[in-house]
């Protein structure tokens, strides 16, 4: 059964920093590109950032302007999100994906607020 | 960027009606790289239908999807109560990848 279990939400305060987590099972994680997908309360879906099976290939979202970075350890069937300068717009439900967004982990909260 | 427009934004029917929507592309985009998924209230997203027209493991024959270039369209044949739901369309032809703001299929 394929599993995506994302973690290192929380409550961050503005400027601070903040890394994602999300570990992948039942299937051969480093065979697959992956993305990072975030939803703000209320509102609709909005694609963060992918990364390619090996990592050769990374995209993000023009709004992030370089805070965020994605990572992949295929050795650990693990995809990062290292966040940092956060801002009060990047609290969200933040969820990795599979691919072509057949799976989804359930999400993880993360809060920016003073 | 790939903007995807969703309409409309609202559906309001009862169980048993046909739902049509609509995702409107601001330029073209591979058929191989649109899906539509579906979210209920305090979940992840489920993917309904990749590559325009393919359902998804497990995602019943009611949902269907069709189109191409520009213009897609999700249709439920005839709704169930657990299909009242939003739902999304979205691009990875092209980065950066792209949403569709969303509709919501709403009990009349």
């Amino acid at each position: 059964e394929v599993q995506l279990v994302e973690s290192g939400g929380g409550l961050v305060r503005p400027g601070g920093s903040l890394r994602l987590s999300c570990t992948a099972s039942g299937f051969t994680f480093s065979s697959y590109t992956m993305n990072w997908v975030r939803q703000a309360p209320g509102k609709g879906l909005e694609w963060v950032s992918s990364i390619s099976s090996t990592g050769s290939y990374i995209y993000y979202a023009d709004s992030l302007k370089g805070r965020f970075t994605i990572s992949r350890d295929n050795a650990k069937n693990s995809l990062y999100l290292q966040m940092n300068s956060l801002r009060a717009e990047d609290t969200a439900v933040y969820y990795c994906a599979r691919g072509g967004y057949d799976y989804w982990g359930q999400g993880t909260l993360v809060t920016v607020s003073s | 960027e790939i903007v995807l427009t969703q309409s409309p934004g609202t559906l309001s029917l009862s169980p048993g009606e046909r739902a049509t929507l609509s995702c409107r592309a601001s330029q073209s985009v591979s058929s191989t790289y649109l899906g539509w998924s579906q979210q209920k209230p305090g979940q992840a997203p489920r993917l309904l239908i990749y590559g325009a027209s393919t359902r998804a493991t497990g995602i019943p024959d009611r949902f269907s999807g069709s189109g191409s270039g520009t213009d897609f369209t999700l249709t439920i044949s005839r709704l169930e109560p657990e299909d009242f739901a939003v739902y999304y369309c979205q691009q990875y032809d092209s980065s950066p990848q792209t949403f569709g703001q969303g509709t919501k299929v709403e009990i009349k």
